[in-house]
């Protein structure tokens, strides 16, 4: 299956402070990458769709101004938790969509754990 | 909330025996995926079934769908203690693009 990477696989960080995840496709090119927050013994929520190019696409309850996306290259994508606090500690993972090939698949990165002291 | 819902939440079965997972989801789909998740990790895509197919297999996966009932069953044949994970369906709504809705997810436990 496709290769994709995140960085950092986990971080702690203080209150307040805002960290920066990355999103690579390492086999081919994505045009669109999405999103997901994870809580302890629970099932993936999407946070959003980021498209390379353009403004990322928010889910209902999603603060943007809180998780910056930025998909700046086909084969990268940032989600940055700004002004980070204890209840953003999550597995934030993230996925990607083929830009071309099949549209049904989406290829999942390893996940990074994030928790604020 | 969109969100599908899996039973049992968690299963515990020995080694060799079958293990059958249950999803129903509300809207309808164009498609439903399985996907496996070990403790801590991303997830693994199983299996996809398309709205106008009723069953289909992969290895020791057969998975079914009605979408008359809005459900979906996976059952894994022959289970081995590797098969431990956690197994989430997640359904590609029909007008909703590509976005997966993920399913509440099965705690699969296969013991020795």
């Amino acid at each position: 299956g496709a290769v994709v990477s995140q960085h950092p696989s986990w971080v702690i960080c203080k209150s307040g402070t805002s960290v920066k995840i990355e999103c690579r496709s390492l086999d081919f090119q994505a045009t669109t990458m999405f999103w997901y927050r994870q809580f302890p013994k629970q099932s993936l929520m999407l946070m959003a769709t980021s498209n390379e190019g353009s403004k990322a696409t928010y889910e209902q309850g999603v603060e943007k101004d809180k998780f910056l996306i930025n998909h700046a290259s086909l084969t990268l994508s940032t989600l940055t938790v700004t002004s980070a606090h204890p209840e953003d500690s999550s597995f934030y993972i993230c996925s990607v969509e083929r830009a071309s090939g099949r549209p049904d698949t989406q290829y999942f990165g390893p996940g990074t754990r994030l928790t604020v002291l | 909330s969109q969100q599908g819902e899996e039973d049992p939440q968690a299963l515990s079965i020995q080694e060799g025996e079958n293990a059958t997972m249950n999803c129903s989801y509300k809207t309808s789909i164009n498609n439903l995926q399985w996907y496996r998740q070990n403790s801590g990790r991303g997830l693994v895509h199983l299996i996809l079934i398309r709205s106008n197919e009723r069953e289909k297999h992969s290895g020791r996966l057969r998975v079914t769908l009605d979408t008359s009932k809005k459900s979906s069953s996976l059952l894994i044949t022959a289970s081995r203690a590797a098969d431990t994970a956690s197994y989430f369906c997640a359904t590609v709504w029909a007008g909703g693009g590509n976005k997966l809705t993920f399913g509440t997810g099965t705690q699969l436990k296969v013991e020795l």
